[in-house]
């Protein structure tokens, strides 16, 4: 069964950093593309980032380029999402998820939420 | 950017009722278009990929149409835990972009 476990999510100050991590299990982790998905509070989904097949081709939102860096260590099991210079629009749940095809979202985490506040 | 534009957005429909969601791409997607579906404090489900495909696990009361620039999103018999949120989301190009969401409601 596959399985994607978000930690990370807490309250920060704007312009302050944090890192998410999802734990994956129940798959050949290696052999997959994943990405970040979030969600505004009451809000719809807004993809973040992905890595697009097993190499190292990643892809951002406008919003979040240059701010954010997705990382991976295969070795682990676990997908990073480095989240620098925050801004309360940033404040949502975020999501991992595990694609097929590439990029449509297939399995998701139960998401971990940040809150960018002062 | 793709827009992906979702009518209605609040369906109130019966249990046992057929519903119909629309998804209209700002430009052609081809067949590269899935479905959503998400309840209250859940994460999304895929149900429908490329589509018209069904994802793994998903009945058959669900089917998805189209190509192009509209799409849609078929539930033959409502079933009481069908009363959710559904979104559409292309693959075409960067960036993916979902659509707005339709809220399928008990009448």
């Amino acid at each position: 069964e596959v399985q994607l476990l978000e930690s990370g999510g807490a309250l920060v100050q704007p312009g302050g950093s944090l890192r998410l991590s999802c734990a994956a299990s129940g798959f050949t982790f290696s052999s997959y593309a994943m990405s970040w998905v979030r969600q505004a509070p009451g809000k719809g989904l807004e993809w973040v980032s992905s890595f697009t097949g097993t190499g190292d081709n990643t892809n951002y939102a406008d919003s979040v380029k240059g701010r954010f860096t997705i990382s991976r260590d295969n070795s682990k099991n676990t997908l990073y999402l480095q989240m620098n210079s925050l801004r309360a629009e940033d404040t949502a749940v975020y999501y991992c998820a595990k694609a097929i095809s590439g990029t449509y979202f297939e399995s998701w985490g139960q998401g971990t939420l940040v809150t960018v506040s002062s | 950017e793709i827009v992906l534009t979702q009518s209605p957005a609040t369906l109130s429909l019966s249990p046992g009722e057929g519903a119909t969601l629309s998804c209209r791409a700002s430009q052609s997607v081809s067949s590269y278009l899935a479905w959503f579906q998400q309840k209250p404090g859940q994460a999304p489900r895929l149900l429908i990929y490329d589509a018209s495909n069904r994802a793994a696990g998903i009945p058959a009361r669900f089917s998805g149409s189209g190509s192009g620039t509209d799409f849609t999103l078929t539930i033959s018999s409502l079933e009481p835990e069908d009363f959710a949120v559904y979104y559409c989301q292309h693959r075409s190009n960067w960036p993916l972009t979902f659509g707005g969401g339709t809220k399928v409601e008990i009448k």
